[in-house]
């Protein structure tokens, strides 16, 4: 098992441009969430899907969109990218939602100038 | 909305040394996970918590859990250099909510 992949591991935007970041578990897990890590401010989130075609918003949604077409896929689009949201985002996956451990995947690194 | 305060932010250890972790949540918790995430790495799950008074041991590391289920603390007796890396604990409360929230991490370096 690949576990959960994100792709493209660097990103550098401009202000005002979009992008989709991706992600995808094998693992067959229900629960999918997107999370934000800025320096010393923890693991923020972003949006989660608890199944296809199920998403809902969490502590930071705005500027993001995500949805969840099929079980394997979650990708996180930014509509118009701005310098506050220069981060390293995570996405992560898990059986029965936050119940049981949350795997993550490798992070993409998100420069916008 | 629910918030989970994790003190100290940065901890520095000679090698040998004990490091605790402190994790304090302004609601009562469902459970309380732990994590660990090594320089430029992701985070990954260390333990779980879900019982009022729990303690759980993994080596050199003992994790608690409050009596009240809002706090919980991460003990590493003798510190190695292979702990370096950011704690995080993350908390769910309510039955009904998926919502994991994080707190802000505490990292630990060892001097060797």
């Amino acid at each position: 098992n690949a576990g959960v992949t994100q792709t493209p591991k660097f990103q550098v935007l401009k202000t005002g441009q979009s992008m989709t970041l991706q992600c995808a578990q094998d693992m067959n897990h229900e629960y999918m969430s997107w999370y934000r890590q800025d320096p010393g401010m923890g693991l923020r989130l972003i949006h989660y899907s608890v199944g296809a075609g199920i998403t809902d918003q969490g502590e930071v949604p705005n500027g993001y969109n995500v949805s969840r077409s099929t079980t394997e896929d979650f990708p996180l689009r930014l509509l118009s990218a701005a310098p506050s949201q220069t981060s390293v985002y995570f996405c992560a996956s898990s059986t029965q939602g936050s119940y049981n451990e949350q795997f993550f995947g490798p992070g993409t690194r998100l420069t916008v100038l | 909305g629910q918030q989970v305060m994790q003190i100290p932010q940065y901890q520095h250890v000679q090698e040998g040394e004990d490091f605790t972790t402190y994790c304090n949540s302004s609601t009562t918790l469902s459970n309380i996970q732990w994590y660990k995430q090594r320089p430029g790495g992701h985070p990954v799950f260390l333990i779980q918590l879900v019982k009022s008074g729990e303690v759980k041991k993994q080596k050199r590391l003992t994790f608690q859990f409050g009596e009240a289920k809002k706090n919980s603390s991460l003990h590493i007796t003798a510190t190695q250099t292979t702990d370096v890396g950011t704690y995080f604990c993350a908390g769910r409360s309510g039955a009904g909510s998926y919502q994991l929230t994080f707190g802000k991490g505490t990292k630990l370096s060892v001097i060797p």
